[in-house]
């Protein structure tokens, strides 16, 4: 079946540095991506989305790009802080857009 | 606060044992999603309320869970004959969908964790 996934289930970064967390996905067909952050404890946050018409999209020290042709997002956190640490996920919809399908996750540690 | 809040954030139960779970969304919010997590994975669809109408529940693992939304406000997760394959965190989370547009953003609560010994 159709998957998304990501690279690295850890990722350890100095805090001020830039992370890039990588996700791959299967589906060709797919045109919309979404990240979402789970800190310990609590149920995940919603980062930032991207539409296949593009191949970057902004946020507040947040970036993600999109590259179709290898089926690939990255999302990019700049000058990390300590609450950067957590899990992130990347999700597409399946089903139709109602019905998330997340990645595995990949467990950012930021270290002091 | 105005966040979705589920209930209860803990329980423990004996194999066999009936459990429910409750999710108050964010009021308005129409629709509303069930999702489980289990340790080191990412969260799993189980099913999703439009209003009051349960729009999909092909995803729920099996006849053994059920669900309801039945005023279109605040909804319940049922799991009979509890096995320990059911530990796991049960997440709800609402949206609102204006005009039909669609886009990935959930709102989370904080989840049930539930412990099947």
């Amino acid at each position: 079946g159709e998957s998304v996934g990501l690279h690295l289930p850890t990722l350890s970064v100095q805090e001020g540095d830039n992370s890039i967390i990588n996700c791959a996905y299967s589906n060709s067909a797919s045109d919309y991506f979404i990240w979402y952050k789970q800190e310990s404890g609590k149920g995940p946050q919603f980062i930032i989305d991207i539409r296949s018409n593009m191949d970057k999209r902004q946020g507040q020290r947040v970036t993600v790009l999109l590259n179709k042709t290898v089926k690939h997002l990255s999302l990019q956190i700049a000058a990390t802080q300590p609450g950067d640490s957590a899990v992130y996920f990347c999700a597409e919809p399946n089903f139709g857009n109602e019905k998330l399908t997340f990645g595995t996750g990949t467990r950012l540690t930021i270290i002091p | 606060d105005t966040g979705v809040s589920q209930d209860p954030r803990h329980k423990i139960t004996k194999r066999g044992q009936n459990v429910t779970f409750r999710c108050d969304p964010i009021s308005e919010h129409n629709r509303l999603y069930w999702y489980r997590q289990t340790l080191g994975q990412g969260p799993e669809f189980l099913t999703y309320f439009q209003n009051e109408a349960q729009l999909e529940k092909s995803r729920l693992l099996s006849d053994r869970f059920s669900a309801e939304r039945p005023k279109g406000s605040f909804s319940t997760l049922e799991i009979q004959r509890t096995e320990q394959g059911d530990s796991a965190m049960y997440l709800c989370a609402s949206s609102l969908t204006p005009g039909g547009a669609n886009t990935g953003e959930l709102f989370f609560g904080e989840g049930s964790r539930l412990t099947v010994l």
